[in-house]
């Protein structure tokens, strides 16, 4: 089973930003926090991960709670070509437990 | 860099056919990862291999279900005497060795769409 848990669906206008909550309450010291996103009918995308601290990079921001029992993935200016399921996934370094995702809707 | 193929990208076969898929990585990826994913479900981890080396199979992984990477470049997944409920995207994924300190994040394929009547 997942380890995460994450809001079934989300709304955001286009041009805002999108802040995409995740709760891993379990998660061990060594686990890192992945995203990754699926545009309709295609493979995963990778986003970012971070293991402690605050990430960023051309995509998005991966904030991370200082005790790691959650996280927030911020799409700084969402664009409708952002509409997709995220996935918040924990690991080691292998294998991907994905959940069933947010479904982040961006709309005009 | 192309990115991962996966070929066929749709498949139709009948049930009790078998059914082959292949995987094309990253090229200097040696880790080669396969999942499944079914309508409306995040994608399932089914098996990996290191180089050659199948390192992990999910109890997802009937004995129906074989992959192969003879080589350590691409690798096949064979599905025998096919069932309906076999009906669903599989997806390869490719990444470095986590274990030598790279970024090891996984690149996915496009999949291919697998559809038992």
């Amino acid at each position: 089973d997942a380890k995460t848990t994450q809001p079934t669906s989300m709304d955001c206008a286009e041009g805002r930003a999108a802040n995409l909550p995740c709760n891993h309450s379990t998660i061990s010291g060594n686990e890192y926090v992945y995203w990754y996103r699926q545009i309709h009918s295609q493979g995963p995308q990778y986003i970012i991960h971070g293991l402690k601290n605050n990430e960023t990079n051309e995509m998005a921001s991966l904030i991370i709670t200082e005790d790691r029992k959650s996280s927030t993935l911020i799409l700084p200016h969402a664009t409708l070509r952002d509409t997709a399921v995220y996935y918040c996934i924990v690991t080691l370094t292998d294998k991907l437990i994905f959940g069933t995702g947010t479904r982040l809707q961006v709309f005009p | 860099d192309t990115g991962v193929s996966q070929d066929p990208r749709h498949k139709i076969t009948k049930r009790g056919q078998n059914v082959t898929f292949r995987c094309d990585p990253i090229s200097e990826h040696n880790r080669l990862y396969w999942y499944r994913q079914t309508l409306g479900q995040g994608p399932e981890f089914l098996t990996y291999f290191q180089n050659e080396a199948q390192l992990e199979k999910s109890r997802l992984l009937s004995d129906r279900f074989s992959a192969e990477r003879p080589k350590g470049s691409f690798s096949t997944l064979e599905i025998q005497r096919t069932e309906q409920g076999d009906s669903a995207m599989y997806l390869c994924a490719s990444s470095l060795d986590p274990y030598l300190g790279q970024d090891y994040e996984q690149y996915f394929g496009p999949g291919t769409r697998l559809t038992v009547t």
